[in-house]
């Protein structure tokens, strides 16, 4: 069965440094993952996905992620932290199930970014 | 390019009353639709997808339905509501095939008192 796990509820940095949210997955098959942002009272913004292509993806915003098989992981960062980058993020595996492809969301991790 | 709308963008409503939430989609035609709702400090938990107009499958047990009357709008309506029905509520599309991810709408706060 396929999930994700985020391995960190809650990241404290200060600004200009860099971010590292955590994520390891596990999927029966070659997964499409996904990170998303949602600021407060805020839908949710697709930051990157990757869908087997090149392992590094580069998003918005300056952040990437890279996939690793080896170590069933796709950790995301950001070599700068902006105040602006403070905000829940999902990490996400996507899955084919009744004609869609469904959604796993991970349990999130709140960013902080301290001045 | 594609635009998700929801409507409304808060709601207050008593135990009991009914509940109708709308989504529509611009710029694409027959797009996968979706409910999720999220509680507070959770999560998201998808409610409902459909395929096509009139297509609707349930994910979970619950006092909510949906309907599909229009190829890009999406209604998520309940007779009575209960207090567990407050949440975050987020509509979302995806294209009908590849991988590409879903794409959501701003959300419905909805706080049933």
């Amino acid at each position: 069965a396929q999930s994700v796990t985020q391995l960190d509820s809650h990241v404290s940095v200060s600004e200009g440094t860099p971010v590292l949210l955590r994520c390891n997955y596990s999927s029966s098959y070659s997964p499409s993952l996904f990170w998303y942002v949602q600021h407060p009272n805020k839908g949710l913004q697709l930051l990157l996905k990757y869908t087997s292509a090149a392992t590094l993806v580069k998003g918005i915003n300056g952040f990437e992620a890279e996939f690793k098989k080896s170590e069933t992981s796709f950790h995301l960062t950001k070599p700068s932290a902006h105040m602006s980058d403070a905000a829940e993020y999902f990490c996400v595996v996507s899955v084919l199930s009744g004609g869609y492809n469904k959604l796993i969301f991970g349990a999130g991790t709140r960013l902080a970014v301290h001045p | 390019s594609q635009t998700i709308h929801q409507w409304p963008a808060t709601l207050v409503q008593p135990v009991g009353s009914p509940l109708s939430l709308e989504c529509t989609v611009e710029g694409t035609s027959n797009p996968n639709l979706y409910w999720y709702r999220q509680a507070a400090g959770r999560g998201l938990q998808l409610l409902f997808y459909s395929v096509g107009i009139g297509q609707i499958s349930s994910e979970v047990p619950q006092n909510l339905s949906a309907s599909r009357p229009q190829d890009r709008q999406f209604i998520l309506s309940s007779k009575k509501l209960l207090l567990s029905d407050s949440g975050f509520y987020l509509c979302a599309w995806s294209p009908t095939s590849g991988s590409v991810g879903q794409f959501f709408g701003p959300g419905t706060r909805l706080t049933v008192l």
